[in-house]
């Protein structure tokens, strides 16, 4: 079945310092990769999304993720943080022959000053 | 810019009451979805519909339904609300490449704001 698995559930880190939120997907021969990110009572925003080409995606906001194929990985990174990047972020798939994207569980990232 | 509205941002019914959501997207997208979120639980499929009157169950269709008879507007119906339906509801809309039978993949989806139901 196709999966999405976020590692971690939550993830402290202080002001200024780099984080990583880890996502990994089940196998598949081509795939859509994204990161959503969702502030307090507010929707869904895309962060950044990977369709084909290279592997470093940059996104909004300072963040960038690496798409792994050999490991079914799509990590989310940021070199340093603030703040107002407290929120829960979401790693989602497509895979070809369908219309749905599968949602991970989220990671709800805490910048602490 | 692409918009995706929801009709109400909270919302509080009583049990047993008949609930409508509405979702209007103005980008012509072909998909739109209906996901509940959860605390622990993430996003979960209710429905979506990839074409006008066209519908499919996702992962947790039973309690509601929904009707699509414009390609903008997609709305979530509660047939009868009961208290394990008190969620955010998130509405969402999105393109499709590739044809219809095979080959196609889901780009990016845009949501709402969510509707926050509370049933009493």
């Amino acid at each position: 079945a196709q999966s999405v698995t976020q590692l971690d559930s939550q993830v402290p880190v202080f002001e200024e310092a780099p984080v990583e939120l880890r996502c990994n997907y089940s196998s598949s021969v081509s795939v859509y990769l994204f990161w959503y990110v969702q502030y307090p009572n507010q929707g869904l925003q895309l962060l950044l999304k990977y369709l084909s080409g290279s592997t470093l995606v940059k996104g909004i906001n300072g963040f960038e993720a690496e798409f792994n194929k050999s490991q079914t990985s799509f990590h989310l990174r940021k070199p340093s943080v603030h703040i107002s990047d407290t929120a829960e972020y979401f790693c989602a798939v497509s895979y070809t022959g369908g219309f749905k994207t599968i949602f991970g569980a989220g990671t709800r990232l805490f910048v602490k000053a | 810019d692409v918009k995706v509205t929801q009709s109400s941002r909270y919302l509080v019914k009583r049990t047993g009451e008949k609930v409508f959501l509405e979702c209007v997207q103005d980008m012509d997208h072909e998909n739109m979805f209906w996901y509940r979120q959860d605390p622990g639980l993430g996003l979960r499929l209710i429905y979506f519909s990839y074409d006008v009157k066209m519908k499919e169950k996702g992962d947790i269709p039973e309690g509601y339904s929904v009707s699509r008879e414009k390609k903008e507007r997609f709305s979530l119906i509660l047939e009868s609300a009961s208290t394990n339906q008190t969620s955010m509801y998130l509405c969402a809309s999105s393109q499709t490449t590739g044809g219809r039978t095979s080959g196609q993949r889901a780009h990016e989806q845009y949501f709402g704001p969510g509707t926050r139901l509370t049933v009493t």
